[in-house]
Order: structure tokens, then sequence, then C-alpha cells
């Protein structure tokens, strides 16, 4: 049950797209397509923002957007804003019951 | 509106025990997968344990034999007993909702935070 890869952080500028990658394995990622992402503020908990790979919550801005290709997962927020600075983390279903987190990826608006 | 409120955390001595509360509104505990996940200090997101409609219950590995995830069902309450705690087990304790059969967690609680030292 290893964690999911992802950078450590991803910076952009206002108006600007950015990509958090999410690396996994042919036993999680790459086998499942329950992929999801969270949003996290400092001292809060986490919101989801995609699931199933590409699929939004309702209400969730439609400037975050999920894919994925083989093992690895990415989530694109497009049009950066202030309030999306924030860490971000991947998880994805590894079957027999049992769900692995990546490691979370700081975002910071420039 | 759904909500869920978790307590119980506290500092604890390695090898003691405790028991984590997590309390629901908005939806019925009993019917809906339910998870508890954790957070260390600075660390990534980890997936402890999981309790189903049907009271199949799952584990990650480090905490088999020493956790039990259960439901109150009248009190629509979420639990999660911890015995013979390490210091490896310092951190935030989420409880949240998952969305059947291999959804996302939609709804988390604020957390509560666990300290195991001497």
């Amino acid at each position: 049950q290893s964690a999911l890869t992802q950078p450590a952080s991803v910076s952009g500028s206002p108006g600007q797209s950015i990509t958090i990658s999410c690396t996994g394995t042919s036993s999680d990622v790459g086998a499942y397509n329950h992929v999801s992402w969270y949003q996290q503020y400092p001292g809060q908990a986490p919101k989801l923002k995609i699931f199933d790979v590409n699929k939004r919550p309702s209400g969730v801005s439609n400037r975050f957007s999920g894919s994925k290709s083989g093992n690895t997962a990415s989530l694109t927020i497009s049009g950066l804003q202030a309030e999306d600075e924030a860490d971000y983390f991947c998880c994805s279903y590894a079957g027999t019951r049992i769900w692995v987190f990546g490691g979370g990826t700081k975002v910071t608006v420039l | 509106e759904v909500q869920l409120v978790e307590s119980g955390g506290g500092l604890i001595q390695p090898g003691g025990s405790l028991r984590l509360s997590c309390a629901a509104s908005g939806f019925t505990v009993s019917t809906n997968y339910m998870s508890w996940i954790r957070q260390a200090p600075g660390r990534g997101l980890e997936w402890v344990s999981n309790i189903y409609s049907d009271d199949n219950t799952y584990y990650t590995d480090s905490v088999k034999g020493r956790f039990t995830i259960s439901r109150g069902n009248s009190e629509n309450t979420l639990y999660l007993q911890m015995n013979s705690l390490r210091a490896e087990d310092t951190a935030v304790y989420y409880c949240a909702r998952q969305r059947p059969v291999a959804g996302p967690f939609d709804y988390w609680g604020r957390g509560t935070l666990v300290t195991v030292s001497s």
C-alpha cells in the first residue's frame, strides 16, 4: 500500500493553467477509474473536487478538470485564482476495499 | 445538511487506548459507507479503515489487529477504537462518508488530533 506520488509544489500566476500529476501503479491508478482529488486549506477538512477521474461534484467550478493516462492521473486548474491556493491530494482505489492517497501538492498562486 | 463532527482525540502514552467518535447529521450512518482517514503532522492523507452498510470492515495493514471501526446506529455515530497505540499513529483523524461502491469520500469532518507520546 504505497502512497501515490505527487509533486511537492506547483505554482502559477492568476489566469494561468496548472496541472498536478499523481503517479501510481498498475494495481491502483492504472487498474481502476476511481481516482479522486481533494482540496485542503490549512487547518480545514479536505473537500472533494474531482471523482472517477474526471467527474465534478455539484457546485465545483468547471475550472477544475481531471484526466488519466496509464498509471498517472492529473488535475488541471484553469484560470488560476487566489482562492485556489491550497494543498491538493489525489486518491485511488487499490482493490480489495483498500484506498491509497498521494502525498499532497501545495499550489501557490504567484 | 450533511455534517460530521469528530471527538475523542488527545494525548495518550504509547501502548494506550483511545476511542474516537464521529457524530453524523443529515444522513444515516448505518446505511452508508463510512471511513476513517488520518493525516500525520505535515504529511499526506492515509486511509485507515472502512465500514460498509453490510457491516463488513476493512483496515490498512499498519492498524490491523489494533484498531476497530464500528458504528452506533441509535446514536448515528461512527467509532474508531484504537489500542496498542504507537508514536506513528500520531495524526489528525478525519471521518468521512464514502459513496458506494468504490466511490469518493464526499463529506469530511474537521478532524480530531491524536498525539501518542510519553
